[in-house]
């Protein structure tokens, strides 16, 4: 089975600083891999994904990712924090449902990210 | 373009219980998947629908079940409800496509049980 590990629970920045959020998966082909943000009290919004092709994959709000087979990672980053960034984000892989065809996602327990003035 | 709505957005329930959750899909999803998300943790899969026929089921009991529409919108039942069943349920909708679907999050329903 799939997993996603999500090392860090909290993390806190300073408002223009960069960040990084780290997620390592558990797959054994090439996976489909996506980030999602989720504010409090809201469902989840998907940043970016990755399905195939160039390892720096572009999202909204300014966000990138770097899909990294040999280490198994797939970490978000952002060059200059804003405060409207606080909220939880959740790495995901995704798998095919073999009785139906259908695709399922696996999430990480996610890392609050937490953004000083 | 609509996005995916559910409802209610919050709900109170005693051990017991049954309750029923819906969602709407985006304009043009034909699958929807449900999830549930308890306090401090990431979204876990329940089942997904497509064709109004259940496609796929993660680690939960047969007490969780679901329908879906012909306009594709879907329902979360969840009968003798426990404790443990307070959570926050996603729904998510996609097209069936090759390769991987991406899937779109609704807003949630926010199940307390006591």
């Amino acid at each position: 089975a799939q997993s996603v590990t999500q090392p860090d629970i909290h993390i806190t920045v300073s408002e223009g600083a960069s960040l990084e959020l780290r997620c390592n998966y558990s797959y054994g082909a090439t996976p489909y891999l996506f980030w999602y943000v989720q504010s409090p009290g809201q469902g989840l919004q998907l940043l970016l994904k990755y399905f195939s092709g160039d390892t720096l994959v572009q999202g909204i709000k300014g966000f990138e990712a770097e899909f990294k087979r040999s280490q198994s990672s797939f970490n978000l980053r952002k060059p200059s924090v804003h405060w409207s960034d606080a909220a939880e984000y959740f790495c995901a892989v995704g798998e095919t449902i073999l009785t139906g065809g259908g695709n399922k996602l696996t999430f990480g327990t996610g890392t609050q990210l937490k953004v000083e003035l | 373009e609509t996005g995916v709505t559910q409802s209610p957005t919050h709900l109170i329930k005693t051990r017991g219980q049954q309750v029923t959750l819906r969602c709407s899909s985006q304009s043009g999803h034909n699958t929807v998947s449900w999830y549930q998300q308890a306090l401090g943790q990431g979204p876990q899969f329940i089942f997904q629908y497509y064709r109004e026929e259940e496609n796929g089921r993660g680690n939960f009991p047969p007490r969780f079940s679901g329908l879906q529409f012909p306009n594709y919108s879907s329902e979360l039942n969840v009968n003798a409800l426990e404790l443990d069943d307070s959570a926050l349920y996603l729904c998510a909708s996609s097209l069936r496509a090759p390769g991987f679907e991406t899937q779109y999050f609704g807003p949630g329903t926010r199940l307390l049980v006591l």
